[in-house]
């Protein structure tokens, strides 16, 4: 089994729609989880960081970590065409999350105008 | 905010030859910088970590030889490939630490930059 499962997509959906991207893993010491998008031929842009459990909100977005289950989600209100990119969880065991990040494969997002 | 600047953004060589990458932090100090590489749909391995000063954390796998790692000051680490091969071509992508800034819970990502990527196709 892989540390980080992510479903690869790809998900289309219209604009305004509300997008839910998720990734499982199996590393109960992960502690830290962050989402990363990732435009074509770019560099992957932080977007969401969590410690630990629980629920963080940035504007359209909102991450979610259930460590009970493992599982972990971005969800994206109101989405935007520009919202179109790959979107990568990433999580890390190690303090402040910076070291040794584990990304999962990514999900390809585009939305539709 | 940080910046980090990686250069190539793509380069293309014959087999056999040499390319060096360059992971320059612009407006800060990095003690730390992370060399990724990704293939075309797949998630970003981890290579190896370069330290400031001293000699870089590869990991399983990863050939030292092949991937030789320099970070000589607190702004730039490179990635050499040498004598590169078509099974090396990939997205190779760097990150960087802040240096000075240990990080919180609620801070800790913004420790961590990742450049724009380089696109290297060996023929």
């Amino acid at each position: 089994q892989k540390e980080v499962e992510q479903d690869p997509g790809p998900l289309s959906v219209p604009e305004g729609a509300i997008v839910s991207l998720n990734c499982t893993y199996s590393n109960s010491a992960f502690q830290y989880f962050m989402w990363y998008r990732q435009y074509s031929r770019k560099g992957p842009e932080l977007l969401m960081y969590t410690y630990s459990s629980g629920n963080k909100e940035d504007g359209r977005f909102t991450a979610q970590v259930d460590k009970s289950s493992k599982y972990i989600s971005l969800f994206i209100r109101d989405s935007q065409p520009s919202d179109s990119a790959t979107y990568l969880c990433a999580m890390s065991a190690g303090e402040g999350g910076s070291e040794k990040l584990v990304f999962g494969k990514g999900t390809k997002l585009t939305v539709n105008p | 905010g940080a910046v980090v600047s990686q250069h190539p953004s793509r380069v293309i060589c014959k087999s056999g030859t040499s390319v060096k990458i360059e992971c320059r932090s612009l407006d800060f100090q990095a003690t730390t910088m992370f060399w990724y590489r990704q293939f075309p749909k797949q998630s970003l391995m981890l290579m190896a970590t370069s330290n400031e000063g001293s000699k870089a954390t590869y990991e399983q796998g990863v050939e030292k030889d092949k991937f030789l790692i320099n970070h000589a000051s607190l702004t730039l680490s490179t990635l050499t490939v040498t004598s590169a091969h078509p099974e090396d071509s990939s997205f190779y992508i760097c990150s960087a630490r802040v240096a000075g800034i240990r990080p919180t819970s609620d801070s800790g990502a913004n420790v961590l930059t990742f450049g724009a990527g380089s696109r290297l196709t060996v023929l």
